[in-house]
């Protein structure tokens, strides 16, 4: 089986950095991603890591070690819009076959 | 370009009764793959689909089943309905092979009310 663990919900300042992690237990892992979901919309994809290391995307970063069966999404520089739910998303097997993480809330304040 | 389009966008059924959802894929995109969404159990994942062929399944009971016709367009099915059914059912849809990128690209999904 699979799974992905998530805190529940994370607190952050607006304008700060937050690290969201995900730990994972999982065969035939070969990958991980990273999806937001605001209320009442759609997940959309923000990054996917193959290989150990950081993946850069705008104020979006993500980190995966293998070894450790550890990623983590970093956000800097928190917009207001930034709050949301975001999931890590593990996939494996030689298809489409991905696993959701159990999901974080974030909420940015002012 | 359009999106992934999920149809109908409400739906309240009746225990007992049977379901069919619809999901229109990206053009292009020949894979499709079926999440159910609840508050309690996150995003699970239902089966993926790829040239009309079902190539992953989650771990839902045979009541949930679904297929995918040759212009990739899917549908998923649930029969004898269960109050636990109620959840929001998202598609997604992707290039295969992965091409460089896993990208889903999901659809506003289709809420599923069962009284």
């Amino acid at each position: 089986g699979q799974s992905l663990e998530q805190p529940s919900e994370v607190t952050a300042v607006e304008g700060a950095i937050v690290q969201i992690n995900c730990t994972y237990q999982t065969s035939g892992f070969y990958g991980l991603s990273w999806y937001q979901q605001h209320d009442g919309g759609a997940p959309t994809f923000l990054s996917y890591n193959a290989l150990d290391g950081l993946e850069e995307t705008g104020r979006f970063s993500s980190f995966l070690s293998r070894s450790d069966s550890y990623g983590y999404l970093l956000l800097q520089e928190l917009q207001m819009k930034d709050s949301a739910s975001y999931f890590c998303a593990g996939h494996s097997g030689g298809y489409q076959k991905v696993t959701f993480g159990t999901g974080t809330k974030l909420q940015v304040i002012p | 370009k359009a999106g992934v389009t999920q149809t109908p966008r409400y739906l309240i059924k009746t225990r007992g009764q049977q379901v069919t959802l619809s999901c229109s894929p990206i053009s292009g995109h020949r894979s499709v793959s079926w999440y159910q969404q609840t508050p309690g159990q996150g995003l699970q994942f239902l089966f993926e689909y790829f040239s009309e062929t079902q190539r992953n399944k989650g771990n839902f009971p045979g009541r949930f089943s679904g297929r995918q016709f040759s212009n990739s367009r899917s549908e998923m099915n649930v029969s004898t309905l269960e109050l636990g059914d109620s959840a929001l059912y998202l598609c997604a849809s992707s290039q295969w092979p992965a091409q460089g990128s896993t990208e889903a690209f999901f659809g506003q999904g289709t809420r599923l009310t069962v009284v």
